[in-house]
């Protein structure tokens, strides 16, 4: 079945600690979305890529960075320069930027 | 500063009742607005408007669109349990305002279906 696969669905974090959370799609989409969602809060994006080797920072990028070297994939590192990580993290992707995103189904992100 | 507001923020009901979720935005350069529902994880698709007046329908939820007064409505007749869930809206500008054509999401309207 075509989707959107994060992993892993939970994840610890030590202080100082950087962690990378996965996100594979095989909906054959070029633009694929981070968001970082807290509780009572929309979501808010932190990066976003519209085609291969290319991506933009989001409204709440400080902290974090990523890369697109496949279209498939867009992986999110949160740096230990990330002072609040803790969150419910979502990737989205849609097959350009004026289409609906679909999303995964979270990695939820806790500090040790 | 663009932003979208949803109201009420919580909302419970019973089984059987209609319910009408509000959205409100301030965007610059308006493309679409679209609504999704999120129960545990992912949010999930439900509608995409760009145009006034003209409702979309998927069984028994609606959406229509006003873009004078730069408002949109859910609707649900004759919710069930399985209608629980966050329903958020999000705005999409065009890519030369503030926002850079990103999605601007509201905070959500939740809720709750009783037996």
């Amino acid at each position: 079945d075509g989707g959107i696969t994060q992993s892993p669905k939970y994840l610890f974090r030590k202080e100082g600690q950087n962690v990378t959370l996965s996100c594979e799609q095989n909906l054959n989409h070029d633009a694929m979305y981070w968001y970082r969602q807290d509780p009572g809060q929309g979501l808010r994006l932190i990066y976003y890529s519209q085609i291969v080797n290319d991506f933009q920072k989001g409204d709440i990028a400080e902290g974090y960075s990523v890369s697109r070297e496949k279209k498939e994939s867009f992986p999110l590192t949160v740096t230990s320069a990330q002072k609040n990580p803790t969150a419910f993290y979502l990737c989205a992707s849609s097959t350009d930027s004026n289409q609906p995103q679909h999303f995964g189904d979270g990695t939820r992100l806790s500090i040790l | 500063e663009d932003k979208v507001v949803q109201s009420p923020l919580s909302l419970v009901v019973h089984e059987g009742d209609t319910v009408t979720l509000n959205c409100s935005y301030e965007v610059t350069n308006f493309r679409s607005l679209l609504w999704y529902k999120q129960e545990k994880k992912a949010p999930t698709f439900l509608f995409m408007l760009t145009s006034s007046g003209i409702e979309k329908k998927s069984g028994r939820l609606s959406s229509i669109l006003d873009k004078k007064e730069l408002f949109s409505i859910l609707n649900i007749t004759a919710t069930q349990t399985g209608d629980s869930a966050v329903y958020l809206c999000a705005v999409k500008a065009l890519p030369y305002g503030g926002s850079q054509g990103n999605l601007i999401f509201g905070k959500g309207t939740k809720l709750s279906v009783k037996p």
